[in-house]
């Protein structure tokens, strides 16, 4: 069946160094492709998207492109800070109607000033 | 923007209690979700519902049930709740016509 594998954490980083996220999946046809991101104490909130190959989702300074030759979205960030502390959560959606995510299990990030 | 509300941030309840967690969405979506997120698992999914009266079982739907009378609205029943029920329990609800979720703030459930 469809699968999100992300990296295991925690992620322990200094303010302002360069983030990566690795996140492959294995999927039927061509899923679109989530980041959302979790902060202490609360729900998931999207941080990004990607519907199709070579589509490149930004936000905040976050950015993660659809590698269908690497099955691979990656999460990057050039400079963190410590608001960027969260757990990090890598997804994806068949594009069939009525299906639900299916998510990785998660990337704890820590950033430190 | 999208809201999703769920009933209670936090709730204890007894062994053998029933337990309802409502959640509600306020976008017209026609998906609802209902996922427990536990540390080291991420997030699993309980049910799901694409339209009124309709659900579907996911991938740990034992020991619940679910009820959607109302398309803004999708319950969480825990018949009889068990100590390994404790969890973080987080709905979500899309549009037909867009693949994002939206999720609510969650509901920490503690059984003793």
């Amino acid at each position: 069946g469809d699968s999100v594998t992300q990296m295991e954490g925690p992620v322990t980083l200094s303010e302002e160094a360069f983030l990566t996220i690795n996140c492959t999946y294995t999927a039927t046809g061509y899923p679109s492709l989530f980041w959302y991101v979790q902060y202490p104490g609360e729900g998931l909130q999207l941080l990004l998207k990607a519907t199709k190959a070579d589509d490149k989702g930004s936000n905040k300074g976050f950015e993660a492109t659809y590698r269908k030759e690497t099955t691979s979205f990656h999460l990057e960030k050039g400079s963190v800070q410590v608001s960027d502390s969260a757990v990090y959560f890598c997804a994806l959606r068949r594009r069939e109607a009525g299906t639900a995510l299916i998510f990785g299990k998660g990337t704890t990030l820590s950033v430190s000033s | 923007d999208v809201k999703v509300t769920q009933s209670s941030r936090y709730l204890v309840k007894r062994t053998g209690e029933k337990v309802f967690l409502e959640c509600v969405q306020d976008m017209d979506h026609e998906n609802m979700f209902w996922y427990r997120q536990d540390p080291g698992l991420g997030l699993r999914l309980i049910y799901f519902s694409y339209d009124v009266k309709m659900k579907e079982k996911g991938d740990i739907p034992e020991g619940y049930s679910v009820s959607r009378e109302k398309k803004e609205r999708f319950s969480l029943i825990l018949e009889s709740a068990s100590t390994n029920q404790t969890s973080m329990y987080l709905c979500a609800s899309s549009g037909d016509s867009v693949y994002e979720q939206y999720f609510g703030p969650g509901t920490r459930l503690t059984v003793t």
